[in-house]
Protein backbone atom coordinates (compact mmCIF):
# COMPACT_ATOMS: atom_id res chain seq x y z
CA UNK A 1 0.00 0.00 0.00
CA UNK A 2 1.02 3.86 0.03
CA UNK A 3 3.28 4.37 2.58
CA UNK A 4 5.54 7.03 4.19
CA UNK A 5 9.26 6.28 4.53
CA UNK A 6 12.22 7.46 5.86
CA UNK A 7 15.84 6.43 4.38
CA UNK A 8 17.91 6.85 7.97
CA UNK A 9 16.70 5.32 11.15
CA UNK A 10 19.79 7.38 13.19
CA UNK A 11 21.50 10.83 12.39
CA UNK A 12 24.49 12.07 14.42
CA UNK A 13 25.30 15.62 14.70
CA UNK A 14 27.72 18.04 16.24
CA UNK A 15 25.83 20.53 18.70
CA UNK A 16 25.57 23.84 16.66
CA UNK A 17 25.68 21.99 13.62
CA UNK A 18 22.78 21.90 11.25
CA UNK A 19 20.72 18.37 10.44
CA UNK A 20 18.80 17.39 8.03
CA UNK A 21 16.21 15.04 8.30
CA UNK A 22 14.59 13.53 5.41
CA UNK A 23 11.49 11.34 4.15
CA UNK A 24 9.82 10.21 1.30
CA UNK A 25 6.24 10.04 0.28
CA UNK A 26 4.39 7.45 -2.18
CA UNK A 27 1.04 8.80 -1.80
CA UNK A 28 0.81 11.89 -4.69
CA UNK A 29 -2.53 12.45 -3.08
CA UNK A 30 -1.52 14.06 -0.14
CA UNK A 31 -2.35 17.63 0.44
CA UNK A 32 -0.64 18.25 3.95
CA UNK A 33 2.76 17.25 5.58
CA UNK A 34 3.89 17.41 8.84
CA UNK A 35 6.95 16.69 11.12
CA UNK A 36 6.45 15.65 14.34
CA UNK A 37 9.47 15.47 17.18
CA UNK A 38 8.99 12.53 19.74
CA UNK A 39 10.94 12.17 23.01
CA UNK A 40 11.06 9.40 25.18
CA UNK A 41 8.09 8.41 26.93
CA UNK A 42 6.55 11.33 25.47
CA UNK A 43 3.49 11.88 22.76
CA UNK A 44 4.30 13.13 19.37
CA UNK A 45 4.89 16.85 19.44
CA UNK A 46 3.63 19.11 16.39
CA UNK A 47 6.98 21.17 14.84
CA UNK A 48 6.20 22.33 11.59
CA UNK A 49 3.62 21.80 8.68
CA UNK A 50 3.44 22.13 4.53
CA UNK A 51 0.79 22.20 2.27
CA UNK A 52 1.02 21.04 -1.06
CA UNK A 53 0.82 24.10 -2.94
CA UNK A 54 3.89 25.42 -1.06
CA UNK A 55 7.65 24.36 -1.42
CA UNK A 56 9.23 25.74 1.52
CA UNK A 57 8.10 26.84 4.84
CA UNK A 58 10.26 28.42 7.84
CA UNK A 59 9.50 28.38 11.40
CA UNK A 60 12.01 28.91 14.37
CA UNK A 61 15.26 27.18 13.60
CA UNK A 62 13.36 24.79 11.57
CA UNK A 63 12.70 24.62 7.77
CA UNK A 64 10.46 22.44 5.99
CA UNK A 65 11.47 21.43 1.94
CA UNK A 66 8.43 19.88 -0.28
CA UNK A 67 9.66 18.45 -3.45
CA UNK A 68 6.51 16.78 -5.26
CA UNK A 69 8.29 15.85 -8.07
CA UNK A 70 10.27 13.49 -6.65
CA UNK A 71 7.76 13.08 -3.58
CA UNK A 72 10.41 14.28 -0.37
CA UNK A 73 10.37 15.72 2.32
CA UNK A 74 12.77 16.70 4.42
CA UNK A 75 13.18 18.99 8.04
CA UNK A 76 16.07 21.07 8.80
CA UNK A 77 16.95 21.90 11.56
CA UNK A 78 19.50 25.23 12.73
CA UNK A 79 22.23 25.14 14.90
CA UNK A 80 21.35 21.56 16.67
CA UNK A 81 21.16 21.30 20.39
CA UNK A 82 20.95 19.03 22.27
CA UNK A 83 17.05 19.38 23.11
CA UNK A 84 16.49 18.35 19.73
CA UNK A 85 17.76 15.09 20.09
CA UNK A 86 14.54 12.54 19.86
CA UNK A 87 13.06 10.46 16.98
CA UNK A 88 11.66 12.81 13.93
CA UNK A 89 8.35 11.54 11.96
CA UNK A 90 6.66 12.90 9.00
CA UNK A 91 3.44 11.95 8.25
CA UNK A 92 1.04 13.04 5.65
CA UNK A 93 -2.50 13.69 4.99
CA UNK A 94 -4.33 12.10 1.70
CA UNK A 95 -6.78 14.61 0.58
CA UNK A 96 -9.40 12.15 0.79
CA UNK A 97 -8.45 11.34 4.30
CA UNK A 98 -9.89 14.79 6.36
CA UNK A 99 -6.82 14.57 8.88
CA UNK A 100 -6.17 11.66 9.32
CA UNK A 101 -2.20 10.91 9.16
CA UNK A 102 -0.11 8.21 7.51
CA UNK A 103 3.23 8.32 9.43
CA UNK A 104 6.44 7.15 8.90
CA UNK A 105 8.76 5.19 10.67
CA UNK A 106 11.37 7.85 12.13
CA UNK A 107 14.99 8.86 12.03
CA UNK A 108 16.44 8.86 15.81
CA UNK A 109 18.05 12.51 15.32
CA UNK A 110 21.39 12.36 18.42
CA UNK A 111 23.16 15.36 19.08
CA UNK A 112 26.47 15.24 20.55
CA UNK A 113 28.01 17.89 22.96
CA UNK B 1 2.26 20.32 26.95
CA UNK B 2 -0.95 19.79 24.24
CA UNK B 3 -3.97 19.72 26.99
CA UNK B 4 -4.59 16.44 25.61
CA UNK B 5 -4.45 13.57 28.83
CA UNK B 6 -4.55 9.97 28.82
CA UNK B 7 -5.14 6.83 31.10
CA UNK B 8 -3.54 4.67 32.60
CA UNK B 9 -0.25 5.54 32.04
CA UNK B 10 0.99 1.75 31.67
CA UNK B 11 -0.80 -1.37 31.37
CA UNK B 12 -0.05 -5.19 32.22
CA UNK B 13 -2.73 -7.11 31.04
CA UNK B 14 -2.51 -11.09 30.02
CA UNK B 15 -3.67 -12.94 26.64
CA UNK B 16 -7.28 -13.13 26.12
CA UNK B 17 -8.20 -10.17 28.56
CA UNK B 18 -9.90 -7.25 27.27
CA UNK B 19 -8.70 -3.21 28.03
CA UNK B 20 -10.05 0.20 28.46
CA UNK B 21 -8.09 3.37 27.62
CA UNK B 22 -9.52 6.63 28.03
CA UNK B 23 -8.31 9.96 26.50
CA UNK B 24 -9.34 13.67 27.24
CA UNK B 25 -9.18 16.26 24.45
CA UNK B 26 -8.09 19.60 24.23
CA UNK B 27 -10.51 21.81 25.17
CA UNK B 28 -12.55 23.52 22.39
CA UNK B 29 -11.74 19.73 19.84
CA UNK B 30 -14.26 18.17 18.83
CA UNK B 31 -12.11 14.97 17.31
CA UNK B 32 -10.33 12.23 18.46
CA UNK B 33 -8.36 9.93 16.86
CA UNK B 34 -6.40 6.60 18.01
CA UNK B 35 -2.92 5.62 17.14
CA UNK B 36 -0.96 2.21 17.59
CA UNK B 37 2.33 2.67 17.91
CA UNK B 38 4.63 -0.03 17.92
CA UNK B 39 8.59 0.04 19.58
CA UNK B 40 10.84 1.33 17.16
CA UNK B 41 7.75 2.05 14.26
CA UNK B 42 5.81 5.46 13.82
CA UNK B 43 2.47 5.38 15.07
CA UNK B 44 -0.16 3.78 12.88
CA UNK B 45 -4.29 5.29 12.75
CA UNK B 46 -6.67 2.95 14.72
CA UNK B 47 -10.03 4.92 14.24
CA UNK B 48 -11.02 8.27 14.41
CA UNK B 49 -14.04 10.00 16.66
CA UNK B 50 -15.99 12.94 15.86
CA UNK B 51 -19.29 14.28 17.56
CA UNK B 52 -19.82 10.68 19.31
CA UNK B 53 -19.39 9.45 15.82
CA UNK B 54 -16.64 6.93 14.28
CA UNK B 55 -15.46 9.04 11.28
CA UNK B 56 -12.69 6.80 9.73
CA UNK B 57 -11.03 3.55 10.51
CA UNK B 58 -7.49 2.24 9.92
CA UNK B 59 -6.49 -1.66 9.12
CA UNK B 60 -7.69 -2.45 12.53
CA UNK B 61 -9.82 -5.53 13.32
CA UNK B 62 -13.29 -5.12 15.11
CA UNK B 63 -12.02 -6.06 18.05
CA UNK B 64 -10.21 -2.68 18.56
CA UNK B 65 -13.72 -0.24 19.01
CA UNK B 66 -13.81 3.09 20.67
CA UNK B 67 -16.66 5.29 22.15
CA UNK B 68 -16.97 9.46 22.19
CA UNK B 69 -18.75 11.05 24.70
CA UNK B 70 -20.53 14.47 24.54
CA UNK B 71 -17.90 16.24 26.10
CA UNK B 72 -15.59 14.43 23.37
CA UNK B 73 -13.28 12.47 25.44
CA UNK B 74 -12.99 9.27 24.18
CA UNK B 75 -12.41 5.54 24.90
CA UNK B 76 -10.43 2.82 23.17
CA UNK B 77 -11.42 -0.70 23.90
CA UNK B 78 -9.80 -3.67 22.88
CA UNK B 79 -11.33 -7.49 23.29
CA UNK B 80 -9.53 -10.71 22.63
CA UNK B 81 -5.68 -9.50 23.64
CA UNK B 82 -2.99 -11.01 21.64
CA UNK B 83 0.65 -10.39 22.44
CA UNK B 84 0.76 -8.29 19.28
CA UNK B 85 -1.03 -5.84 21.01
CA UNK B 86 2.12 -4.74 23.00
CA UNK B 87 2.36 -0.97 22.56
CA UNK B 88 1.86 3.07 22.98
CA UNK B 89 -1.50 3.85 21.92
CA UNK B 90 -1.77 7.57 21.62
CA UNK B 91 -5.00 9.84 21.58
CA UNK B 92 -4.62 13.20 19.68
CA UNK B 93 -7.37 15.63 19.04
CA UNK B 94 -7.83 18.53 16.94
CA UNK B 95 -10.58 21.39 16.64
CA UNK B 96 -12.33 19.46 13.42
CA UNK B 97 -11.21 17.07 10.86
CA UNK B 98 -10.55 18.63 7.45
CA UNK B 99 -7.10 18.14 5.95
CA UNK B 100 -4.68 20.15 8.05
CA UNK B 101 -6.25 20.21 11.36
CA UNK B 102 -3.40 20.06 13.47
CA UNK B 103 -3.64 16.92 15.48
CA UNK B 104 -2.36 17.35 19.38
CA UNK B 105 -0.77 14.20 20.65
CA UNK B 106 -1.21 13.24 24.58
CA UNK B 107 1.25 11.34 26.19
CA UNK B 108 0.24 7.76 25.04
CA UNK B 109 -0.28 4.57 27.42
CA UNK B 110 2.11 2.09 27.28
CA UNK B 111 -0.12 -1.56 27.19
CA UNK B 112 1.81 -4.76 27.42
CA UNK B 113 -0.04 -7.81 27.28
CA UNK B 114 1.82 -10.97 28.31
Amino acid sequence: GESVGLHLPTLSVQEGDNSIINCAYSNSASDYFIWYKQESGKGPQFIIDIRSNMDKRQGQRVTVLLNKTVKHLSLQIAATQPGDSAVYFCAENPNNAGNMLTFGGGTRLMVKP
Amino acid sequence: ETGVTQSPTHLIKTRGQQVTLRCSSQSGHNTVSWYQQALGQGPQFIFQYYREEENGRGNFPPRFSGLQFPNYSSELNVNALELDDSALYLCASSPNTGVGETQYFGPGTRLLVL
